[in-house]
């Protein structure tokens, strides 16, 4: 697989509980990246890697939020204890110099 | 805050005919891209312009880049009911790390 995957593809969860996104990067890629969606709007930037060091969190990354990327690899985005406001599309892409590539994207929906 | 604007916010067009969607940004960049959305689906990256670029073309697509009025164009020929999707600009900002900044798209319908 060439692409960038992410799962799940779909999440719904109830108000207070803890989840966790995946993404697999392309595997020659160093950079990754986390962006949020929410309807009718564009994507908004919240945290990236370097191979395994998180270089940058946005200021919608509340302390409720926080992303990992053991060894370089895959990354894991989780929030605890959820809100109906974080309920967005979850995006991910990976970069080499530039060329970007987006995942489909998890989609949560919090009840 | 979105670095960039774009206009219209929807554009509803015939099959046949060409779209245009406009976009502004604010600091300087290293380049500005173009993605397309279907309906609650990924991001699909389709042109990448450099900001020393003017103009770019693939296929029926063409970009335009105005570093000077922070503005950048797309246009899209000979439309297809098949591109009817959103489409966003996104800006590489200088000193940033790489992160995109991304517009808040423009709605794109084509009629058959």
């Amino acid at each position: 697989d060439t692409g960038v995957s992410q799962n799940p593809r779909h999440k719904i969860t109830k108000r207070g509980q803890n989840v966790t996104f995946r993404c697999d990067p392309i595997s020659e890629h160093n950079r990754l990246y986390w962006y949020r969606q929410t309807l009718g709007q564009g994507p908004e930037f919240l945290t990236y890697f370097q191979n395994e060091a998180q270089l940058e969190k946005s200021r919608l990354l509340s302390d409720r939020f926080s992303a990992e990327r053991p060894k370089g690899s895959f990354s894991t985005l989780e929030i605890q204890r959820t809100e109906q406001g974080d309920s967005a599309m979850y995006l991910c892409a990976s970069s080499e110099d530039g060329g970007y590539t987006f995942g489909s994207g998890t989609r949560l929906t919090v009840v | 805050s979105q670095q960039g604007e774009e206009d219209p916010q929807a554009l509803s067009i015939q099959e046949g005919e060409n779209a245009t969607m406009n976009c502004s940004y604010k600091t300087s960049i290293n380049n500005l891209q173009w993605y397309r959305q279907n309906s609650g689906r990924g991001l699909v990256h389709l042109i990448l312009i450099r900001s020393n670029e003017r103009e770019k073309h693939s296929g029926r697509l063409r970009v335009t880049l105005d570093t000077s009025k922070k503005s950048s164009s797309l246009l899209i020929t000979a439309s297809r009911a098949a591109d009817t999707a959103s489409y966003f600009c996104a800006t590489d900002a200088r000193n940033q790390g790489g992160k995109l900044i991304f517009g808040q798209g423009t709605e794109l319908s084509v009629k058959p």
